[in-house]
């Protein structure tokens, strides 16, 4: 049963074209995190909601914004993607922030061109 | 700030044991994970040990924890072809996680 959902899988955009990434989750956590991963590095984190609370990582572009509509859905925008944001991105949640297991979805892929 | 740091690459033969490293900054991390990532795929957790443990052993995955120097090892007994993938370390704290950049490890027939 899957417990975070991504969709897209695949997304392909324009540059320049606003985005939007969509996560789900049936864990009914409280905080969920957006991580951007390039290829071959490390998943680097964007921010991440605890409830309705925004917590955005200091050197996160402003042309990312995020929403959190409730609690099962989480939603990454791209305003106006580069070519340098061609990426996995990864949502994630846990039960709490204090040290607890993070969930990964499987990501999407978006392309740029 | 907190950094991880894992080597790059790692390749065994089939039926050998794998061992992939990782060193940590944050001492106050409470909680190190490892995780499995396959090509095109999310993050998939295998294991984590809670820093007032040294050792963690779950079927064929050893976790060995050395927390005077920050150092945590994953061993794999048996490696299989099936375990050929990104092995990413995680110290977690303070409401995220800090990657590795993640061990490429290849399995040989």
């Amino acid at each position: 049963d899957a417990m975070v959902i991504q969709n897209p899988r695949y997304q392909v955009t324009q540059f320049g074209k606003p985005v939007t990434l969509s996560c789900s989750q049936t864990l009914n956590h409280n905080v969920m995190y957006w991580y951007q991963q390039k290829s071959s590095q490390a998943p680097k984190l964007l921010f991440h909601y605890y409830d309705k609370d925004f917590n955005n990582e200091a050197d996160t572009p402003d042309n990312f914004q995020s929403r959190r509509p409730n609690t099962s859905f989480c939603f990454l925008d791209i305003r106006s993607p580069g070519l340098g944001d061609a990426a996995m991105y990864l949502c994630a949640t846990s039960a709490g922030t204090s040290q607890n297991e993070q969930f990964f979805g499987p990501g999407t892929r978006l392309t740029v061109l | 700030g907190e950094d991880v740091e894992q080597s790059l690459f790692l390749s065994v033969r089939e039926g050998d044991s794998s061992v992939i490293n990782c060193t940590y900054t944050d001492s106050s991390s409470t909680y190190l994970y490892w995780y499995k990532q396959e090509p095109g795929a999310g993050l998939q957790l295998l294991t984590y040990i809670f820093s007032n443990m040294d050792m963690k052993q779950d079927q064929r995955l050893t976790v060995l924890l050395n927390k005077k120097d920050k150092h945590l090892s994953l061993r794999i007994a048996d490696t299989q072809t099936g375990d050929s993938a990104i092995y990413f370390c995680a110290e977690v704290g303070a409401g995220k996680s800090t990657f590795g950049d993640g061990t490429t490890l290849t399995v040989k027939p």
